[in-house]
């Protein structure tokens, strides 16, 4: 079946140091990948996306590429702050069957520190 | 502003009490989906539907009633609530899911 893990958290850095949030996918076909962020108290709000292999995904600083041959997409920020503290989610949605549901992984938490 | 709108944010209601969350797009989508947040569960698929009158079960639908009688409407009905339905939810939608969903605020139920 369709399933996405991701890193086990939680994960505490310090202002300006680096992140990667390691994800790792199983799916039949070429899923879409998504990387989800909720922050405290907070709905789900879409951080980037890539729909095809090679393709990279970026917004706010953060970047993720769609690695078919390692079925992988880990999210990356050089230089992470204090506002990015959240959880982080990964997620697909397969391209066969099922269409319509988003597949997530279990989150991971992140605590940036000043 | 684009979105998707829940209410109530907050319910504590009792055992066996019907009630219903609301859920509303303004962005003329096809897709819309109902999920369920738990902690060390992740986040579950309850109901889904494709367009006015389609739905279709999730991951996790017992307890739960759908209906798609508006384009813009997806409400979710508990019609006798159990204390394993508290929970965050969350409604989504999509005009074409290959590109993601836009996700609510939530709602966070609580049955006692």
């Amino acid at each position: 079946g369709n399933s996405v893990t991701q890193m086990e958290g939680p994960v505490t850095l310090s202002e300006e140091a680096f992140l990667t949030i390691n994800c790792t996918y199983t799916a039949t076909g070429y899923p879409s990948l998504f990387w989800y962020v909720q922050y405290p108290g907070e709905g789900l709000q879409l951080l980037l996306k890539a729909t095809k292999a090679d393709d990279k995904g970026s917004n706010k600083g953060f970047e993720a590429t769609y690695r078919k041959e390692t079925t992988s997409f880990h999210l990356e920020k050089g230089s992470v702050q204090v506002s990015d503290s959240a959880v982080y989610f990964c997620a697909l949605i397969p391209t066969q069957g099922g269409s319509e549901k988003l597949v997530f992984g279990k989150g991971t938490k992140l605590t940036v520190n000043p | 502003e684009a979105q998707v709108t829940q209410n109530p944010r907050y319910l504590i209601t009792v055992t066996g009490k019907k009630l219903t969350v609301t859920c509303s797009q303004n962005m003329n989508h096809e897709y819309m989906s109902w999920y369920r947040q738990d902690p060390g569960l992740g986040l579950r698929q309850i109901y889904y539907s494709m367009n006015v009158e389609v739905t279709d079960k999730g991951d996790v639908p017992e307890g739960y009633k759908v209906s798609r009688k508006e384009k813009r409407n997806f409400p979710l009905i508990l019609e006798s609530p159990s204390p394993n339905q508290t929970s965050l939810y969350f409604c989504a939608s999509s005009s074409w899911t290959q590109y993601g969903y836009t996700f609510g605020s939530g709602t966070r139920l609580t049955v006692v």
